[in-house]
């Protein structure tokens, strides 16, 4: 079973430059979201979704973008990269019943220079 | 708002040591509880939950039972391993019609377990 998968797994940008992140569930999960993880502050929700066609802001949403077109993905992106948007960035998706887990991808490392 | 409050690290134990990891929470509502593990370069996975009052979860060894009375879930083991070495997330979620099962995490207690 995949999963989540994120892609890329490493990135480097200038600051000012603009990317995409991709996740890709195949659990058929509703809801998925993202996070950045930064030392000493655990991870923090950038921006969720709760269905195809549906998003809405998380704890940190400034500077960054996301769509859901597809029940599968959840894209997340950053139009003009700066240096404090450096970290780690998960995506994880979840079933809708309270309690349920949520499944995580592997992290992708950006970096803003 | 939500919150959650977890001891901070790292901890570095011997083999075999008892691990204790608090984690104390602020919600509204009635969360569900967690502790995920993140290994070394990976993504985080779930240990174990609780969904309410008094509830125990256990996997792997570890246990965590939730106390409703002093809002905390804490982890503990009785024999940590060398493969136990991760760092351990406390975490809530209260779900909110249309809002998902938004997770809110502590800060992460590093482990380190030498031989």
């Amino acid at each position: 079973n995949a999963g989540v998968t994120q892609t890329p797994k490493f990135r480097v940008l200038k600051t000012g430059q603009s990317m995409t992140l991709l996740c890709a569930q195949d659990m058929n999960h509703e809801y998925m979201y993202w996070y950045r993880q930064d030392p000493g502050m655990g991870l923090r929700l950038i921006h969720y979704s709760v269905g195809e066609g549906t998003t809405a802001k998380g704890e940190v949403p400034d500077g960054y973008n996301v769509s859901r077109l597809k029940k599968q993905n959840f894209l997340l992106g950053l139009e003009s990269a700066a240096p404090s948007q450096t970290s780690v960035y998960f995506c994880a998706s979840s079933y809708l019943p309270l309690g349920s887990e949520a499944f995580f991808g592997q992290g992708t490392r950006l970096t803003v220079v | 708002g939500n919150s959650v409050t977890q001891m901070e690290g790292p901890v570095t134990l011997s083999e075999e040591a008892f691990l204790t990891i608090n984690c104390t929470y602020t919600a509204t509502g009635y969360p569900s509880l967690f502790w995920y593990v993140q290994y070394p370069g990976e993504g985080l996975q779930l240990l174990l939950k609780a969904t309410k009052a008094d509830d125990k979860g256990s996997n792997k060894g570890f246990e965590a039972t939730y106390r409703k009375e002093t809002t905390s879930f804490h982890l503990e083991k009785g024999s940590v391993q060398v493969s136990d070495s991760a760092v351990y997330f406390c975490a809530l979620s209260v779900r909110i019609k249309a809002a998902g099962n938004k997770l809110t995490f502590g800060g992460g207690t590093r482990v380190l377990v030498k031989p």
